[in-house]
């Protein structure tokens, strides 16, 4: 069965650290790695899409790593602001097309 | 460009009451996905419709259904409606299959 799990479920940190957000799969074939962004009541928005080539990719103060032959995924981010509280949810795409969404870690930025 | 629409933003309904919710996806979109989100879990995928047609859907009961009108709108109908159907349920969109999907605000149900 295609899992995907994040680490760790919810964190603090205060404004202007930095952090890293953890995100390992099963999933195989495996087509390419989505780092989404949700606001509390809101819909996904997409940060960064890795494929199977990619090592790194940037998306301002996020920075998203990708090592396929562990399966293991990480969401950087850096000098945190009051904005990025959120939910941040890894989601892996399969050859076949399904996605197999991680049940997401909430980061909260405190003052 | 428009994003993504849903409706209602907030549906408020008692056990036993059927529910219906509506999407309307990004201007040439095609595809249209419905998913789950019940408070402090992940997403789960529900129903795939492209080009008016249900192409797959996810592990729910019969009782979750829908479909895709001919402008690729959707809807997303939900019978005998059960406490734990309350969540937030999210549409998205893609131009055709396996292509980045764009989300919608969602809409809240609550079921008392």
């Amino acid at each position: 069965k295609n899992q995907v799990e994040q680490s760790p479920q919810s964190l603090i940190i205060l404004e202007g650290k930095n952090c890293t957000l953890q995100c390992n799969y099963t999933v195989s074939p495996f087509s390419n790695l989505r780092w989404y962004k949700q606001d509390t009541g809101r819909g996904p928005v997409s940060l960064t899409i890795m494929t199977f080539s990619e090592n790194t990719k940037s998306n301002g103060r996020y920075t998203a790593t990708l090592d396929a032959d562990t399966k293991q995924s990480s969401l950087h981010i850096t000098a945190s602001q009051l904005s990025d509280s959120a939910s941040y949810i890894c989601v892996v795409k399969g050859g076949d097309y399904k996605l197999s969404f991680g049940a997401g870690t909430t980061v909260t930025v405190r003052a | 460009e428009a994003g993504v629409t849903q409706s209602p933003t907030h549906l408020i309904k008692t056990r036993g009451q059927q529910a219906t919710l509506r999407c309307s996806p990004i201007s040439g979109h095609t595809s249209v996905y419905w998913y789950q989100q019940a408070l402090g879990l992940g997403l789960q995928f529900l129903l795939w419709y492209d080009e008016g047609e249900e192409r797959n859907r996810g592990n729910f009961p019969p009782r979750f259904s829908g479909r895709q009108f001919p402008n690729y709108s959707s809807e997303l109908n939900v019978n005998a409606l059960e406490l734990e159907d309350s969540a937030l349920y999210l549409c998205a969109s893609s131009h055709g299959r396996g292509n980045e999907q764009f989300f919608g605000p969602g809409t809240r149900l609550t079921v008392l």
